[in-house]
């Protein structure tokens, strides 16, 4: 089992729709997660960190997190095409190291 | 502010030359790390320096060497080139174990390839 799965993809969403985008993670104890946004042929950016059960916002995009069910998700509001890039979810099993998933490809078609 | 610089940007080798890739930074970090990125595989750790002094081995270590200079430099050593480490690589630093949970901040990446 991959230690960061995230839902393949990729995913195609009209402009203006919400993008729903899951991760899930097999080491119980990791306790900060991230979400990066990846554009082609650019390095990985982060757009949200989430260290605590629950919800947070900042702008159109929102992060959930669930660590009895040890999953993340990312939900980005009003897609716009800019928000077009891979999304690598990102785990932090211990202080030094980060695990990430294979990325979900988003395309917002306008 | 430059972050974590990159160099080179781009490279191609012959199968059997060495190589080296440079990191720095300038944000006082303590940890580094070296990834390769191919496609469909998401971000792998090669080396990793959690601070100053210290490396240790990653998901994929094999072929590769790497050299904590200083706290500002971290680089990645290809002693025999091969075809199959045709890859992307990306240099990242974060603050360290005395800020817990913090993010990793990447360079711009190396595109590296092998004939």
């Amino acid at each position: 089992q991959k230690e960061v799965e995230q839902n393949s993809g990729p995913l195609s969403v009209p402009e203006g729709a919400i993008a729903s985008l899951n991760c899930t993670y097999s080491d119980r104890v990791s306790q900060s997660f991230f979400w990066y946004r990846q554009y082609s042929g650019k390095s990985p950016e982060l757009i949200m960190s989430i260290y605590s059960n629950g919800d947070k916002e900042d702008g159109r995009f929102t992060a959930q997190l669930n660590k009895a069910s040890q999953y993340v998700s990312l939900l980005i509001r009003d897609s716009q095409p800019s928000d077009s890039a891979t999304y690598l979810c990102a785990v932090a099993p211990n202080d030094y190291k980060l695990s990430f998933g294979a990325g979900t490809t988003v395309t917002v078609r306008a | 502010n430059a972050g974590v610089t990159q160099t080179p940007k781009f490279q191609v080798l012959k199968t059997g030359q060495s190589m080296t890739l440079q990191c720095a930074q300038d944000m006082n970090h303590n940890s580094m790390y070296w990834y390769r990125q191919d496609p469909g595989m998401g971000l792998r750790l090669i080396y990793y320096s959690a601070s100053e002094g210290t490396t240790d081995k990653g998901e994929v270590p094999n072929g590769y060497n790497v050299s904590r200079l200083n706290k500002r430099e971290f680089s990645l050593r290809l002693e025999s080139a091969a075809p199959s480490q045709t890859s992307v690589y990306f240099c990242a630093s974060r603050p360290g174990t005395a800020r817990p949970g913090q993010p990793q901040h990447f360079g711009d990446g190396t595109r590296l390839s092998i004939l």
